[in-house]
């Protein structure tokens, strides 16, 4: 079973607009969640993450957004470039030192010149 | 510092072989991830390291797979008598505790294909 959601395989932005990548999760024992992106040839590099205590956290035109309540949390990219064409990945994980990762199968972002 | 390497970066072998890969972290990260992910799919946690004490295994890791991480330093991941459904992309990471243990930094992999 998916614990981690990302539901929509692809995404195609606009240069300069907003990408707004979504991600639902089943697990209300995850506690911190953070978003990989992945160029082709290369392993994952961590983004951003979260933690369950918050609901937004900013990092230069990188924002995520999480709402406990729904499961639901979001990575908004503004504004969109075409070096951020990639494949995105959404991962939870529980409480504590064990920081084993739950990821979701990855949305492909493609922005447009 | 280079990073998380892995080696080789691809291997071929035929069913029933045995294959070894390798992974080099980036240096004085205590904790070491094996991950593996199939076409399509996200990363699947396998196992980790803290030091050299492995710590956690996934059920995926069957008794034909095994992890080792002699000396606290690099990795290696064993498959005996290899499959085709253990065809895909083994990924390693590292971490400590300054990014929270999470693996933030991950090789580049090695895909390994199964004929």
């Amino acid at each position: 079973d998916q614990q981690v959601k990302q539901n929509s395989p692809s995404l195609s932005v606009q240069e300069g607009r907003i990408s707004i990548l979504n991600c639902d999760y089943t697990n209300s024992m995850f506690d911190y969640f953070l978003w990989y992106k992945k160029y082709p040839a290369e392993g994952p590099t961590f983004l951003i993450s979260i933690s369950s205590i918050k609901d937004k956290n900013e990092d230069g035109r990188f924002t995520v957004f999480l709402n406990k309540s729904a499961k639901h949390l979001s990575l908004h990219i503004v504004p969109s470039q075409p070096g951020d064409s990639a494949v995105y990945f959404c991962a939870a994980s529980g409480a504590g030192a064990n920081s084993k990762l739950t990821f979701g199968k990855g949305i492909t972002l493609s922005v447009r010149p | 510092d280079t990073g998380v390497s892995q080696d080789p970066r691809h291997k071929i072998t035929k069913r029933g072989q045995n294959v070894t890969f390798r992974c080099d972290p980036i240096s004085e990260h205590n904790r070491l991830y094996w991950y593996r992910q199939t076409l399509g799919q996200g990363p699947e946690f396998l196992t980790y390291f803290q030091n050299e004490a492995q710590l956690e295994k996934s059920r995926l890791l069957s008794d034909r797979f095994s992890a080792e991480r002699p000396k606290g330093s690099f990795s290696t991941l064993e498959i005996q008598r290899t499959e085709q459904g253990d065809s895909a992309m083994y990924l390693c990471a590292s971490s400590s505790r300054g990014q929270g243990w999470f693996p933030a930094f991950f090789g580049q992999g090695t895909r390994l294909t199964v004929v």
